[in-house]
């Protein structure tokens, strides 16, 4: 299985903080996506990283990819109460469906 | 990227009915996907489904339970047969507008509950 696996599984910062959270997969991979899930509506794509990518940004974004050890972070600075919400990471390959990880649940207080 | 919608967005069911699912996409797109997400769980793929061919099931979701329609590009429906109270979930149809991408686009989801 490539399943993804967040890390923290649940995270409470305060507003103006910095917030990170940790993916981790198991096999190779063709590209990672993080996903975000407001009250369990539908998911809102963020960012997709490619595996010979190592960074990418995105407004307050920034995802990291470290292929050597199967790990992924996405980091949202200057949080607001506004991205409190779940995040997921999803790993893809060729011709194999996306696996996503159990989430972290992100609780921003004002 | 696409824009989806799904219908109903939520619905309460009894015991041994079934529910269909509607999802629409404002394009057309090749790949549609069904997914669950059971109470405070991830996502679960259901099933692949392509326009004209017989839906690809995941292992665990058999067609008898998970009947998908895929009549033309733009549309899909999952029904969920015989229901009980474990198939109370979030149900979510995405898109993979662009096959080179990779990158799928959700609609806003369907929130079962069976009594």
């Amino acid at each position: 299985s490539q399943q993804g696996e967040e890390d923290p599984q649940a995270l409470s910062i305060q507003e103006g903080e910095n917030a990170t959270m940790n993916c981790s997969y198991k096999t190779s991979i063709n590209n990672l996506q993080w996903y975000r899930q407001n009250s369990g509506r539908g998911l809102v794509h963020l960012i997709l990283i490619r595996s010979n990518e190592r960074e990418k940004h995105s407004g307050r974004l920034r995802v990291t990819l470290d292929t050597s050890k199967k790990s992924s972070s996405l980091l949202i600075t200057a949080s607001r109460a506004a991205d409190t919400a779940s995040y997921f990471c999803a790993t893809g390959n060729y011709g194999q469906n996306f696996v996503f990880g159990p989430g972290t649940r992100l609780s921003v207080l004002p | 990227s696409a824009v989806i919608s799904q219908k109903p967005s939520r619905d309460i069911c009894q015991r041994g009915t079934s529910l269909t699912i509607q999802c629409q996409v404002d394009s057309q797109v090749t790949m549609m996907f069904w997914y669950r997400q059971q109470p405070g769980q991830s996502l679960t793929l259901i099933a692949t489904a392509n326009q004209g061919s017989e839906a690809t099931y995941e292992s665990g979701f058999v067609i008898d339970k998970f009947p998908i329609s895929r009549p033309n590009l733009t549309f899909s429906t999952l029904t969920v047969s015989n229901m009980s109270p474990e198939d109370s979930s979030i149900y979510l149809c995405s898109v993979e507008p662009d096959r080179s991408s990779y990158e799928q686009y959700f609609g806003p989801g369907t929130r079962l509950t069976v009594t």
